[in-house]
């Protein structure tokens, strides 16, 4: 599978802070980015999407994707004791189609 | 948002024997099913795509004879893990896309089972 590579954290950010998250890739061809949030013993549910470069806000995430640098990043504003979390990045290839995940980023917001 | 149900959530066995689990789509039919484990602080890695209809496309390195996939209708596909060993233990996660349309990789995912071996 793709590599994409996370930041296994923890990041611990206050409550009422900006949590900010990195994600790389090594498929040059990947086309569709996502993030999921996945709570512990949960599985994982679909925050954000994202296909083409710039931003792209929804509520108080906001995804970051930059092509030419393999890099998408996703912004949680004003984080909330409920947006602890692990955070996975994953990376779809127009190629295969096939969702190729990050190890996912631990978040904890301290109330 | 649509709803994938797998069951069981949570499963004992003794190392030798099988165990199946299911993934069903409730609101949607899902042309294509895929078979995620992930273990303690790991990614999750895809191990089969499931296909309505016609055999399942294993990853490498995922043993199609010991992880049996069944995909007979557009609403359920099934995971058999035989003959199951201490290994094996992990937590197992189905999903699926909507059938209509491209697929965008927008995956909605059951709620996963846990697999322990003893």
């Amino acid at each position: 599978q793709k590599e994409v590579e996370q930041n296994s954290g923890p990041l611990s950010v206050p409550e009422g802070a900006i949590a900010s998250l990195n994600c790389t890739y090594s498929d040059r061809v990947s086309q569709s980015f996502f993030w999921y949030r996945q709570y512990s013993g949960k599985s994982p549910e679909l925050i954000m999407s994202i296909y083409s470069n710039g931003d792209k806000e929804d509520g108080r995430f906001t995804a970051q994707l930059n092509k030419a640098s393999q890099y998408v990043s996703l912004l949680i504003r004003d984080s909330q004791p409920s947006d602890s979390a692990t955070y996975l990045c994953a990376v779809m290839s127009s190629n295969d189609y096939k969702l190729s995940f990050g190890a996912g980023t631990t978040v904890t917001v301290r109330a | 948002g649509a709803v994938v149900s797998q069951h069981p959530s949570r499963v004992i066995c003794k190392s030798g024997t099988s165990v199946k689990i299911e993934c069903r789509s409730l609101d949607f039919q899902a042309t294509t099913m895929f078979w995620y484990r992930q273990f303690p602080k790991q990614s999750l890695m895809l191990m089969a795509t499931s296909n309505e209809g016609s055999k399942a496309t294993y990853e490498q390195g995922v043993e199609k004879d010991k992880f049996l996939i069944n995909h007979a209708s557009l609403t359920l596909s099934t995971l058999t893990v035989t003959s199951a060993h201490p290994e094996d233990s992990s937590f197992y996660i189905c999903s699926a896309s909507r059938t209509s349309g491209r697929f965008t990789g927008e995956l909605f995912f059951g709620e996963g089972s846990r697999l322990t071996v003893l």
